[in-house]
């Protein structure tokens, strides 16, 4: 169970942001949500990580909504080297924190 | 810093054979863990470790696959004897703390085939 919803694929033409949503509608007070990113033939990458407030970093920002049921990553400018599949992960557990991954999102970047 | 290193990269065995993946994480992370990849799904978690004692290894198959981390390092995966359904791409990845707010650091993996 990923307890968390992303859609399967999105696309995005390149040098345009990319909003890439995730529900996590039964997310707890303790519960942190992770995006993770895998290029093919790589282990996943971390991209970035919040808890109640937005954040960002120099690969992305991510915005979480103010019930935190949802949350979006956002990636300023799409490049080819964004194509992958995204993970958003509720980083979650009572004594040990564990990456649950879903199917996630297949990004494809069009050139 | 230099990141979460694997090897080998890949393995080639008949089934019934026995393989050993090696993982050496990141310095100074006490956290370590092995995932399981198949081909098409998201990584699922066999086993942790803070430093050399285990956290959690729930769902990891113990007929058949065992892991340690001596010295609270380097650690081993072992899997004996492989069945065609453990192909697949093995992936170590560790941090600095268990906690919610210390994100993982992955290795690129070994990837397994079982003929």
């Amino acid at each position: 169970d990923a307890k968390t919803t992303q859609p399967n694929s999105m696309e995005s033409n390149e040098e345009e942001p990319v909003h890439l949503p995730c529900n996590h509608s039964t997310i707890s007070g303790t519960d942190y949500i992770h995006w993770y990113r895998q290029l093919p033939s790589q282990g996943p990458e971390y991209v970035i990580h919040g808890l109640t407030s937005n954040v960002n970093n120099r690969m992305a920002s991510l915005a979480i909504a103010e019930d935190r049921k949802s949350s979006t990553l956002i990636l300023h400018r799409a490049t080819l080297r964004d194509a992958a599949v995204y993970y958003c992960i509720r980083y979650s557990g009572a004594g040990s924190y564990q990456l649950t991954f879903g199917k996630g999102t297949k990004l494809s970047v069009i050139p | 810093e230099a990141g979460v290193a694997q090897s080998p990269r890949y393995k080639i065995i008949e089934k019934r054979q026995s393989v050993a993946f090696w993982c050496n994480p990141i310095s100074g992370h006490a956290t370590l863990y092995w995932y399981q990849q198949i081909l098409g799904q998201g990584p699922k978690l066999l086993i942790q470790f803070q430093n050399n004692g285990v956290v959690d290894d729930s769902q990891l198959p113990k007929d058949r696959f065992s892991a340690e981390r001596l010295k609270g390092v380097d650690s081993t995966l072992k899997i004996q004897p492989a069945k065609l359904e453990d192909s697949a791409v093995y992936l170590c990845a560790s941090s600095r703390g268990g906690g919610g707010n210390q994100p993982q650091h992955f290795g690129d993996g070994t990837r397994l085939s079982i003929l």
